[in-house]
């Protein structure tokens, strides 16, 4: 089945480390997603990282995969106010591959200066 | 390099009437998928188009709702006789290749009264 998870929301102070948690059903997936979403705007591609990888890094954010746990992670260093928004996870399903994405429900992120 | 376009922003209808969404994807982006944002939830997959042909619309609603993308022009969404539940921002995406790093549009937010 197709079905992705995270936690609702998530508040930290200024300057301290961020981890958004998301976990997915579809062992097929071969890109996972991180997007963010600011208030009334649409989605913004963060980051992504394939399959067979464990970890990606782009600047202040780190991804983790633990793909036997299914389980993937969205770290931002120094987190900062204006980090604060909607973010996404998303996996794209192998199986049936039409190129569509399966969203989580978003973590809302709220920093506290 | 202009990023994916929607319009309108902003749609008012009343119960009855008709939608039309347009969506033009980034320059050189083939490959098109509409997503719906409910209220406090996630993105749900819509439908995916490559030019002139609907890939997968397996998650378009059966009736009132239909997708295209024309040799010339834009994607249109156009959702028939309205209904308050189709209340909703709708999210344009468009990519390169097959699924992969999808860029979104700002979206268009439809409100029925």
């Amino acid at each position: 089945g197709e079905d992705v998870e995270q936690s609702l929301f998530l508040s930290v102070r200024e300057g301290d480390s961020s981890v958004i948690n998301c976990t997915y059903t579809d062992s097929s997936s071969t890109y996972l997603y991180w997007y963010k979403q600011e208030p009334g705007a649409g989605l913004q591609l963060l980051t992504y990282i394939f399959s067979n990888m464990d970890m990606k890094q782009d600047q202040r954010l780190t991804v983790l995969l633990n793909k036997k746990d299914k389980h993937l992670s969205l770290c931002i260093a120094d987190t900062q106010t204006g980090d604060s928004a909607i973010y996404f996870c998303a996996e794209s399903p192998l199986s049936g591959n039409t190129g569509k994405l399966i969203f989580g429900q978003g973590t809302t992120l709220q920093v506290k200066p | 390099n202009a990023g994916v376009m929607q319009n309108p922003r902003h749609l008012v209808r009343r119960r009855g009437q008709e939608a039309r969404l347009r969506c033009s994807p980034m320059k050189g982006h083939s490959h098109v998928y509409w997503y719906r944002q409910l209220p406090e939830e996630g993105l749900k997959f819509m439908v995916y188009l490559q030019k002139e042909n609907i890939i997968d619309e397996s998650g378009m609603p059966k009736e009132r709702f239909s997708a295209e993308f024309p040799k010339e022009g834009p994607s249109i969404l156009r959702i028939q006789q309205v209904v308050r539940g189709d209340s909703a921002a709708y999210f344009c995406a468009s990519s390169k290749y097959e699924g992969r790093e999808q860029f979104f549009g700002p979206g268009t937010r439809l409100t029925v009264l």
